[in-house]
């Protein structure tokens, strides 16, 4: 059972580059969303979504796309990365409300240069 | 949007001892989660715990949903133990949006 699988790990971009972070979960879950974290910061949501064909923003969107084809799938596009786009992604789901437990990927480090 | 409060930010312990991990909220909630953060980077849950008591092992979580707290318990710590400890709370009007507190950075030394 793979839970939630993201790819790549790591990833250093330049300034103006683009690129997706692929997210899959194989559990079923309804909810998706992406965080990121700065160092010494918590976790702060980027998009979420709440089933297939349904995303809206979180606290920090700007300079992020998101869409939501399948119930499995949640990529994160970065149109055009700035050096403030430095940070570690995360990608979550949960089965949905009340029983919203959440369950993360392992993580994906991503430096602008 | 929903305030998170958690305190201390920092906690240095002897292997041993005890702890108590406290996470404010500024509105009602129907979903609270503990996670730990491992040196590693990776997000452990911990408790799903939107009111009442949970134990598992040496840690337990009380969350007081009335007065709008959640504290975690670790008891007779261990050197695994450290990393950091973070609170997130959604609120049932804004389904699928978990707020994080900045976490405890927890240390335990051997």
């Amino acid at each position: 059972n793979a839970g939630v699988t993201q790819t790549p790990k790591f990833q250093v971009l330049k300034t103006g580059q683009s690129m997706t972070l692929q997210c899959a979960q194989d559990m079923n879950h309804e909810y998706m969303s992406w965080y990121r974290q700065d160092p010494g910061m918590g976790l702060r949501l980027i998009h979420y979504s709440v089933g297939a064909g349904i995303t809206d923003q979180g606290e920090v969107p700007n300079g992020y796309n998101v869409s939501r084809s399948t119930t499995e799938d949640f990529p994160l596009r970065l149109l055009s990365a700035a050096p403030s786009q430095t940070s570690v992604y995360f990608c979550a789901s949960s089965y949905g409300p009340d029983t919203g437990e959440l369950f993360f990927g392992e993580g994906s480090r991503l430096t602008v240069l | 949007g929903i305030q998170v409060e958690q305190s201390p930010p920092d906690l240095i312990l002897q292997e041993g001892a005890n702890s108590t991990l406290r996470c404010n909220f500024s509105d009602s909630v129907n979903n609270l989660q503990w996670f730990h953060q491992n040196p590693w980077g990776q997000l452990i849950n911990l408790f799903y715990i939107p009111s009442g008591t949970k134990q598992n092992g040496r840690l337990s979580a009380t969350t007081v949903a009335t007065e709008r707290y959640s504290l975690l318990y670790i008891s007779s710590s261990q050197t695994t133990d450290s990393g950091v400890y973070f609170c997130a709370v959604e609120r049932i009007t804004n389904a699928g949006k978990s707020t994080f507190g900045d976490g405890t950075t927890l240390t335990v030394k051997p």
